[in-house]
């Protein structure tokens, strides 16, 4: 299947500074990736969809200026979790779909980033 | 009521056994069925693809979906303790369209 790289895999931070997670796909290009969160023993939450070229499309109450996303180009999206707090630690997870292939809505997961702010 | 109904487990079976995961869901409009596998703090792994009803076979694992009861199965013979994970089921509309995952069963195959 279709590789999704993230980075960092885990991160560490203090209370109030912000961190930067990356989303690649490596052996497909994607218009559209997708950033989700979960937390422990729970499924999936979608925050949001990253499309390349223009902004991104939030889920009804993800806040947009504390996640920032930034789409810069096939292949890479960055999510920005700005001022963090302890309440935002979590799981989060990016994923992708292949253009290439059928348009047939099968998405493909990157590793995950695990965020812990102090 | 939630669009993915999913029982959470555990579900703990010893090595060898037949495994049946389920998810039911609401919205007729699905049409697109997904079964991932995750493993603790790992991101989700893709195992089945089906569209619409019927089944799909690859290896020890199996998927049904039955549109008419919207009812979707996922079955693993022989189950192996590299089987433990939390499987998620998942389904969408279309292709271009997000997601819907159900909570995800936490499976344990002992020895």
């Amino acid at each position: 299947g279709a590789v999704v790289s993230q980075h960092p895999s885990w991160v560490i931070c203090k209370s109030g500074t912000s961190v930067k997670i990356e989303c690649r796909s490596l052996d497909f290009q994607a218009t559209t990736m997708f950033w989700y969160r979960q937390f422990p023993k729970q499924s999936l939450m979608l925050m949001a969809t990253s499309n390349e070229g223009s902004k991104a499309t939030y889920e009804q109450g993800v806040e947009k200026d504390k996640f920032l996303i930034n789409h810069a180009s096939l292949t890479l999206s960055t999510l920005t979790v700005t001022s963090a707090h302890p309440e935002d630690s979590s799981f989060y997870i990016c994923s992708a779909r292949d253009l290439g292939g059928a348009n047939t809505g099968e998405l493909f997961f990157g590793e995950g980033s695990r965020l812990t702010v102090l | 009521q939630k669009e993915v109904e999913q029982d959470p487990g555990p579900l703990s079976v010893p090595e060898g056994a037949i495994v049946s995961l389920n998810c039911t869901y609401s919205n007729s409009a699905f049409q697109y069925f997904m079964w991932y596998r995750q493993y603790s703090r790992k991101g989700p792994e893709l195992l089945m693809y089906t569209y619409s009803s019927g089944n799909k076979e690859d290896g020890r694992f199996t998927a049904q979906v039955d549109k008419s009861s919207k009812y979707i199965s996922l079955f693993i013979r022989d189950s192996q303790p590299s089987d433990s994970a939390t499987y998620l089921c998942a389904m969408t509309t279309g292709g271009g369209n997000k997601l819907t995952f159900g909570t995800g069963t936490q499976l344990k195959v002992e020895l």
